[in-house]
């Protein structure tokens, strides 16, 4: 059965700290993605990886940096949390282009 | 730019037929999904429409027209459990996807 998780379902920061959000999916799929999303909005892709190691910029990449050592794992980094990055952190992962499987979500509160 | 539309907000009778719209300007095509998400919960997957026509799968079915730019959701006999959100996103020339903003339907006795 397809899986992807998510190191923490809920995760309260303070302002200036940095924080990592880890995925990890067990169908050795080549693609892997960040999205946030807030209410109102569709899902924003922050980064996505075709591959380890390599990483592409997606439409809101700001104070965002990723990283992909291995191949069923991507992590997101919060440089330096602001309270505007309080949002849902989705990580999805996908073959090709075909259908993207979601983790759990990660709901990240800044204070 | 890059769009799509879908409707904010829906309602519907249970045991009854809904269909939700999604509209898309996007610079390329190559397919479009259907994504269904409930409350606080992830986006799972729905259909996957590349070619015009009708795609049916149980009391789901989702119809595209590449040339009007435009998708919808049906849903038939509806039950209290589709009360959700509705994403519809079009991959447009690489591994990306445009998201809508999700329409969310409400489901009454």
């Amino acid at each position: 059965d397809v899986k992807v998780t998510q190191s923490s379902r809920y995760l309260v920061k303070r302002t200036g700290e940095k924080v990592f959000l880890e995925c990890v999916q067990d169908m050795d799929h080549e693609n892997m993605f960040w999205y946030r999303q807030d209410p109102g909005l569709g899902l924003r892709l922050i980064y996505f990886s075709y591959d380890v190691k390599m990483k592409e910029k997606g439409d809101i990449p700001e104070g965002y940096s990723v990283s992909r050592e291995k191949k069923e794992r991507f992590s997101l980094i919060l440089e330096s949390a602001s309270t505007n990055q309080t949002s849902m952190y989705l990580c999805a992962s996908s073959v090709a282009e075909y259908e993207q499987y979601f983790g759990p979500g990660t709901r990240l509160t800044v204070t | 730019g890059q769009n799509i539309d879908q409707p904010t907000e829906m309602t519907a009778t249970e045991g009854a037929i809904v269909q939700i719209n999604c509209t898309y300007q996007t610079s390329g095509f190559n397919g479009l999904f259907w994504y269904q998400q409930h409350a606080g919960e992830a986006p799972t997957f729905l259909s996957y429409n590349v070619l015009d026509g009708l795609e049916e799968k149980g009391r789901f079915s989702s119809f595209l027209s590449r040339s009007k730019g435009y998708s919808y959701l049906l849903l038939k006999e509806l039950q209290m459990k589709d009360s959700a959100s509705y994403l519809c996103a079009v991959h447009p020339s690489n591994y990306q996807l445009i998201w809508g903003a999700g329409t969310k339907l409400i489901i009454k006795p």
